[in-house]
């Protein structure tokens, strides 16, 4: 069964005490793997696409990766606003494409 | 207006009302989503509509019936809901059925609540 698990489920970290977020993926097919950020309140927001292993893609603080079994996200040293709920949604094909989201991480900063 | 845009932002419902939420996208994109997330749980795709051919999730419940005009906007009809479907509604758009480059564009949700 195509299944998508994030980890960990919530993330408490201090002002620039870098960290990762993971999502490991068991799919046939893949086609892509999407992160997205979520404030309280809001919708996902894209924030990277990756199709292929070995592939990186970063963005201010942020920095993903992606391997045969899994993604990252690296945070480099995190500011309080980078607090929100972190999605990873992977694309697959199989009898036709299909998206399948993570239950999230939930990433909370202090100042 | 840019993005997507859904209303109303909070419904409170009772279980033999019927209601609607309401979605409209800017983008240019043509296939629209409805998707229902629920506290600590993945986001769970109901709908699909790529030019305006519909593609559903066989596990919905027939009180959720979707709607869908043109590719601009997306309705979600509502009638005799339960409890449990009290949760957060997001309308999302893309260009293309897969998301291309850029993925989903979501809008900021209807907080339902069925009491």
């Amino acid at each position: 069964e195509d299944q998508v698990t994030q980890s960990p489920e919530a993330l408490r970290l201090q002002e620039g005490e870098s960290s990762s977020l993971n999502c490991s993926y068991t799919v046939s097919g893949l086609r892509g793997l999407f992160w997205y950020r979520q404030d309280p309140g809001k919708g996902p927001e894209f924030l990277f696409t990756l199709y292929s292993a070995g592939e990186e893609k970063e963005k201010e603080r942020l920095k993903a990766t992606l391997t045969k079994k899994e993604s990252f996200l690296h945070i480099t040293a995190p500011k309080p606003e980078d607090s929100a709920t972190y999605l990873c949604a992977v694309l697959a094909h199989t009898g036709g494409f299909k998206t399948i989201f993570g239950a999230g991480t939930r990433l909370f900063v202090k100042a | 207006e840019t993005g997507v845009t859904q209303t109303p932002r909070h419904l409170v419902m009772g279980m033999t009302n019927k209601k609607s939420l309401k979605c409209e996208q800017h983008l240019g994109h043509n296939a629209m989503y409805w998707y229902k997330q629920s506290a600590k749980k993945p986001l769970e795709l109901m709908f699909v509509y790529s030019l305006e051919e519909r593609v559903e999730n066989n596990s919905v419940p027939s009180r959720f019936s979707p709607e869908c005009p043109n590719s601009s906007h997306l309705f979600l009809h509502l009638h005799t809901l339960q409890p449990e479907d009290s949760a957060l509604y997001l309308c999302a758009s893309s260009q293309g059925r897969t998301g291309d480059s850029y993925g989903y564009t979501f809008g900021s949700g209807t907080r339902l609540t069925v009491v």
